[in-house]
């Protein structure tokens, strides 16, 4: 049972490079999301998603990039990496917005840009 | 947008005590539903209690309890009977079409 699985768990980029995060979910869930998490950090909404084809931002856009061309896939793009984009990256998803449906997330993908 | 506040960086209890972590909210939305997750030091995720909006009674799992008190707009969790592996950060979360955490409360217990 795969359940959310992000790619890559650690990744170290150089300022300005580009990179995906990639996020698929086998739960047939509407609803995928991006979260970051800075050290000792709550997290923060980057962008989510209700459908595909359907993309919303969320608290903390900016540097970032999202699709959701299938049900399945929600990846996240950075563009210009930059060190404030230094964080832990969950990828999540939920099914309807029916109320009581718990979100569930990936493991978490590392990332430092030096 | 809902928001959510968590007032307490860190607490500490002694095991087999109970511990009450705060949480308050703030949405116009009528509905909605209320979080706890629980983020060991290994960094997952994990989901502990859901409360609905409209739900009468407090949500209840195992040693886990949400006192909701909605017109204070609060939604603490209650662990009962702390053992050692509860130490971890903890999160409360509002959803309402997308999810908000708080800040969250690392939580040690004592032995």
């Amino acid at each position: 049972n795969a359940g959310v699985t992000q790619t890559p768990k650690f990744r170290i980029l150089k300022i300005g490079q580009s990179m995906t995060l990639q996020c698929t979910q086998d739960m047939n869930h509407n609803y995928m999301y991006w979260y970051r998490q800075d050290p000792g950090m709550g997290l923060k909404l980057i962008y989510y998603s209700v459908g595909a084809g359907i993309t919303d931002k969320g608290e903390v856009p900016n540097g970032y990039n999202v699709s959701r061309s299938t049900t399945e896939d929600f990846p996240l793009r950075l563009e210009l990496a930059a060190p404030s984009q230094t964080s832990v990256y969950f990828c999540a998803s939920s099914s309807t917005r029916v109320l009581g449906n718990t979100i569930y997330f990936g493991e978490g993908s590392w990332l430092t840009v030096v | 947008a809902q928001k959510i506040t968590q007032t307490q960086p860190g607490m500490f209890v002694q095991e087999k005590e109970a511990v009450t972590l705060d949480c308050t909210y703030d949405t116009s939305d009528p509905s909605y539903g209320l979080f706890w997750y629980k983020q060991p030091s290994s960094g997952e995720m994990i989901f502990l209690i859901y409360q609905g909006s409209y739900d009468q009674q407090n949500a209840t799992e195992g040693r886990y309890s949400l006192n909701f008190q909605k017109a204070r707009k609060s939604a603490n969790l209650v662990i009962s009977a702390s053992q050692l592996g509860d130490s971890a950060m903890y999160f409360c979360a509002i959803w309402n079409n997308d999810m908000r955490f708080g800040a969250g409360t690392r939580l040690t217990v004592k032995p």
